[in-house]
Protein backbone atom coordinates (compact mmCIF):
# COMPACT_ATOMS: atom_id res chain seq x y z
CA UNK A 1 0.00 0.00 0.00
CA UNK A 2 1.23 3.39 -0.95
CA UNK A 3 2.37 5.48 2.22
CA UNK A 4 4.46 8.80 3.26
CA UNK A 5 7.39 8.80 3.91
CA UNK A 6 9.91 11.11 5.94
CA UNK A 7 13.70 11.35 6.67
CA UNK A 8 14.99 11.29 8.94
CA UNK A 9 12.96 10.24 11.65
CA UNK A 10 14.96 12.26 14.13
CA UNK A 11 17.12 15.68 13.84
CA UNK A 12 19.19 17.06 16.67
CA UNK A 13 20.15 20.91 15.42
CA UNK A 14 22.10 23.38 17.52
CA UNK A 15 19.89 26.66 17.88
CA UNK A 16 20.23 28.84 14.96
CA UNK A 17 21.17 26.07 12.50
CA UNK A 18 18.85 25.85 9.08
CA UNK A 19 17.40 22.62 8.88
CA UNK A 20 15.69 20.50 6.08
CA UNK A 21 12.70 18.55 6.52
CA UNK A 22 12.52 15.53 3.76
CA UNK A 23 9.03 13.90 2.87
CA UNK A 24 7.93 11.69 0.11
CA UNK A 25 4.04 12.22 -0.35
CA UNK A 26 1.96 9.49 -2.10
CA UNK A 27 2.68 9.49 -5.73
CA UNK A 28 -0.41 10.32 -7.42
CA UNK A 29 -1.31 12.63 -4.27
CA UNK A 30 -1.70 16.89 -5.51
CA UNK A 31 -2.35 18.42 -1.91
CA UNK A 32 0.94 18.79 0.41
CA UNK A 33 0.75 19.36 4.30
CA UNK A 34 3.02 19.96 7.30
CA UNK A 35 2.01 19.51 10.49
CA UNK A 36 3.63 19.49 13.86
CA UNK A 37 3.11 18.29 17.63
CA UNK A 38 5.24 20.24 20.50
CA UNK A 39 5.52 17.38 23.63
CA UNK A 40 2.12 17.21 25.10
CA UNK A 41 0.66 20.00 22.57
CA UNK A 42 -1.79 19.33 19.82
CA UNK A 43 -1.13 18.68 16.69
CA UNK A 44 -1.13 22.23 14.49
CA UNK A 45 -1.36 22.72 10.77
CA UNK A 46 1.57 24.41 9.68
CA UNK A 47 1.04 24.57 6.09
CA UNK A 48 -0.63 23.63 2.61
CA UNK A 49 0.67 23.36 -0.91
CA UNK A 50 -0.93 22.80 -4.38
CA UNK A 51 0.02 23.68 -7.62
CA UNK A 52 3.79 24.75 -6.63
CA UNK A 53 3.01 27.63 -4.28
CA UNK A 54 1.46 27.71 -0.36
CA UNK A 55 -2.72 27.47 -0.59
CA UNK A 56 -2.97 27.70 3.18
CA UNK A 57 -0.60 28.97 5.79
CA UNK A 58 -1.06 29.22 10.03
CA UNK A 59 0.36 32.14 12.40
CA UNK A 60 3.23 29.16 13.04
CA UNK A 61 4.62 29.39 9.52
CA UNK A 62 6.42 32.80 9.36
CA UNK A 63 9.63 33.71 7.17
CA UNK A 64 11.79 31.64 9.18
CA UNK A 65 9.98 28.68 7.40
CA UNK A 66 9.45 27.71 3.81
CA UNK A 67 8.33 24.79 1.68
CA UNK A 68 9.72 23.39 -1.89
CA UNK A 69 8.63 20.84 -4.03
CA UNK A 70 11.75 20.79 -5.64
CA UNK A 71 11.50 17.68 -7.91
CA UNK A 72 8.39 15.23 -8.64
CA UNK A 73 8.24 13.45 -5.73
CA UNK A 74 9.65 15.62 -2.39
CA UNK A 75 7.88 17.65 -0.42
CA UNK A 76 10.95 19.56 2.02
CA UNK A 77 10.30 21.98 5.32
CA UNK A 78 13.26 24.29 5.95
CA UNK A 79 13.24 26.43 8.90
CA UNK A 80 16.17 28.92 8.00
CA UNK A 81 17.13 29.49 11.68
CA UNK A 82 16.08 27.06 13.93
CA UNK A 83 14.87 28.34 17.48
CA UNK A 84 14.57 26.14 21.01
CA UNK A 85 10.40 26.38 20.57
CA UNK A 86 10.97 24.66 17.01
CA UNK A 87 11.48 21.51 18.87
CA UNK A 88 8.72 19.30 18.08
CA UNK A 89 7.65 16.28 16.01
CA UNK A 90 7.22 17.35 12.70
CA UNK A 91 4.23 15.61 9.87
CA UNK A 92 3.81 15.58 6.40
CA UNK A 93 0.97 14.87 4.90
CA UNK A 94 -0.82 14.25 1.06
CA UNK A 95 -4.07 13.75 0.00
CA UNK A 96 -5.28 12.66 -3.75
CA UNK A 97 -7.50 15.87 -4.93
CA UNK A 98 -8.28 19.53 -4.43
CA UNK A 99 -12.14 18.24 -3.28
CA UNK A 100 -9.82 18.73 -0.18
CA UNK A 101 -11.62 18.87 3.26
CA UNK A 102 -13.46 16.02 2.72
CA UNK A 103 -10.41 14.44 1.29
CA UNK A 104 -8.67 11.49 3.31
CA UNK A 105 -5.07 13.17 4.53
CA UNK A 106 -2.12 10.43 4.61
CA UNK A 107 0.02 10.78 7.06
CA UNK A 108 4.02 10.15 6.95
CA UNK A 109 5.42 8.78 10.62
CA UNK A 110 7.12 12.19 11.89
CA UNK A 111 10.81 13.34 11.99
CA UNK A 112 11.42 14.34 15.76
CA UNK A 113 13.28 17.78 15.44
CA UNK A 114 15.11 18.73 18.23
CA UNK A 115 16.92 22.25 19.21
CA UNK A 116 19.73 22.59 21.28
CA UNK B 1 -9.15 29.63 15.95
CA UNK B 2 -11.10 26.62 15.87
CA UNK B 3 -11.89 25.61 19.14
CA UNK B 4 -12.37 21.94 19.60
CA UNK B 5 -12.44 19.83 22.40
CA UNK B 6 -11.88 16.16 23.00
CA UNK B 7 -12.86 13.88 26.25
CA UNK B 8 -12.26 12.02 28.23
CA UNK B 9 -8.53 12.58 27.80
CA UNK B 10 -7.46 9.45 28.70
CA UNK B 11 -9.01 5.80 29.43
CA UNK B 12 -8.16 2.60 30.51
CA UNK B 13 -10.73 -0.40 29.66
CA UNK B 14 -10.32 -4.25 29.80
CA UNK B 15 -10.29 -6.07 27.21
CA UNK B 16 -14.12 -6.56 25.61
CA UNK B 17 -15.28 -3.52 27.29
CA UNK B 18 -17.13 -1.41 24.79
CA UNK B 19 -16.04 2.56 25.25
CA UNK B 20 -17.13 6.15 23.85
CA UNK B 21 -15.26 9.18 23.50
CA UNK B 22 -16.42 12.26 22.13
CA UNK B 23 -15.40 15.33 19.96
CA UNK B 24 -17.21 18.75 20.64
CA UNK B 25 -16.91 21.28 18.02
CA UNK B 26 -18.67 24.46 16.94
CA UNK B 27 -21.69 23.81 15.32
CA UNK B 28 -22.28 27.22 13.20
CA UNK B 29 -20.34 26.81 9.16
CA UNK B 30 -19.63 23.38 9.95
CA UNK B 31 -18.54 21.15 6.76
CA UNK B 32 -16.89 17.96 8.10
CA UNK B 33 -15.26 16.46 10.66
CA UNK B 34 -12.37 13.73 10.08
CA UNK B 35 -11.58 11.06 12.99
CA UNK B 36 -8.05 10.02 12.86
CA UNK B 37 -6.68 6.77 14.78
CA UNK B 38 -2.93 7.16 15.92
CA UNK B 39 -0.49 4.83 17.35
CA UNK B 40 2.55 5.32 19.27
CA UNK B 41 5.08 5.34 16.64
CA UNK B 42 3.34 5.42 13.87
CA UNK B 43 1.43 7.50 11.12
CA UNK B 44 -1.59 9.20 12.04
CA UNK B 45 -4.20 7.06 10.22
CA UNK B 46 -8.23 8.18 9.00
CA UNK B 47 -11.21 6.13 10.13
CA UNK B 48 -13.50 8.19 9.01
CA UNK B 49 -15.03 11.40 7.01
CA UNK B 50 -18.22 12.53 8.19
CA UNK B 51 -20.60 15.49 6.94
CA UNK B 52 -23.86 14.65 7.13
CA UNK B 53 -26.34 15.77 10.48
CA UNK B 54 -27.56 12.52 12.15
CA UNK B 55 -24.76 9.67 9.91
CA UNK B 56 -23.06 6.87 11.55
CA UNK B 57 -20.39 5.50 9.61
CA UNK B 58 -18.76 2.18 11.04
CA UNK B 59 -15.36 0.07 10.48
CA UNK B 60 -15.36 -3.47 12.07
CA UNK B 61 -15.80 -2.48 15.41
CA UNK B 62 -15.61 1.08 15.43
CA UNK B 63 -18.37 3.42 14.56
CA UNK B 64 -18.82 7.33 14.68
CA UNK B 65 -21.66 9.69 14.87
CA UNK B 66 -22.46 13.13 13.97
CA UNK B 67 -24.63 15.63 15.55
CA UNK B 68 -24.23 19.03 13.49
CA UNK B 69 -26.76 20.91 15.14
CA UNK B 70 -25.32 20.55 18.54
CA UNK B 71 -21.54 20.30 17.40
CA UNK B 72 -20.48 16.92 18.45
CA UNK B 73 -19.57 13.32 17.66
CA UNK B 74 -19.10 10.05 19.13
CA UNK B 75 -16.62 7.48 18.57
CA UNK B 76 -17.62 3.96 19.53
CA UNK B 77 -15.90 0.37 19.99
CA UNK B 78 -17.44 -2.49 20.83
CA UNK B 79 -15.17 -5.16 22.47
CA UNK B 80 -12.26 -3.18 22.69
CA UNK B 81 -8.58 -5.65 22.40
CA UNK B 82 -5.44 -4.44 22.89
CA UNK B 83 -5.12 -3.50 19.42
CA UNK B 84 -7.16 -0.47 19.59
CA UNK B 85 -4.86 1.26 22.14
CA UNK B 86 -4.20 4.20 20.54
CA UNK B 87 -4.70 8.40 20.45
CA UNK B 88 -8.07 9.04 19.10
CA UNK B 89 -8.16 12.22 17.31
CA UNK B 90 -11.00 14.61 15.96
CA UNK B 91 -10.46 17.23 13.43
CA UNK B 92 -13.67 19.43 12.29
CA UNK B 93 -13.76 21.00 8.97
CA UNK B 94 -15.90 24.51 9.04
CA UNK B 95 -17.07 26.22 5.47
CA UNK B 96 -14.10 28.71 3.97
CA UNK B 97 -11.69 26.54 6.31
CA UNK B 98 -9.68 25.13 3.36
CA UNK B 99 -8.01 21.98 3.89
CA UNK B 100 -6.22 22.04 6.74
CA UNK B 101 -7.01 19.73 9.67
CA UNK B 102 -7.63 21.85 12.98
CA UNK B 103 -7.08 18.41 15.74
CA UNK B 104 -8.36 18.21 18.91
CA UNK B 105 -6.21 17.08 21.75
CA UNK B 106 -7.32 13.77 21.69
CA UNK B 107 -8.80 10.84 23.44
CA UNK B 108 -5.97 8.10 24.52
CA UNK B 109 -7.12 5.08 24.49
CA UNK B 110 -5.02 2.10 26.92
CA UNK B 111 -7.39 -1.35 26.50
CA UNK B 112 -5.50 -3.60 29.06
CA UNK B 113 -5.84 -7.69 29.25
Amino acid sequence: EPEVTQTPSHQVTQMGQEVILRCVPISNHLYFYWYRQILGQKVEFLVSFYNNEISEKSEIFDDQFSVERPDGSNFTLKIRSTKLEDSAMYFCASSVSRGGNLNEQFFGPGTRLTVL
Amino acid sequence: ILNVEQSPQSLHVQEGDSTNFTCSFPSSNFYALHWYRWETAKSPEALFVMTLNGDEKKKGRISATLNTKEGYSYLYIKGSQPEDSATYLCAPILTGGGNKLTFGTGTQLKVEL
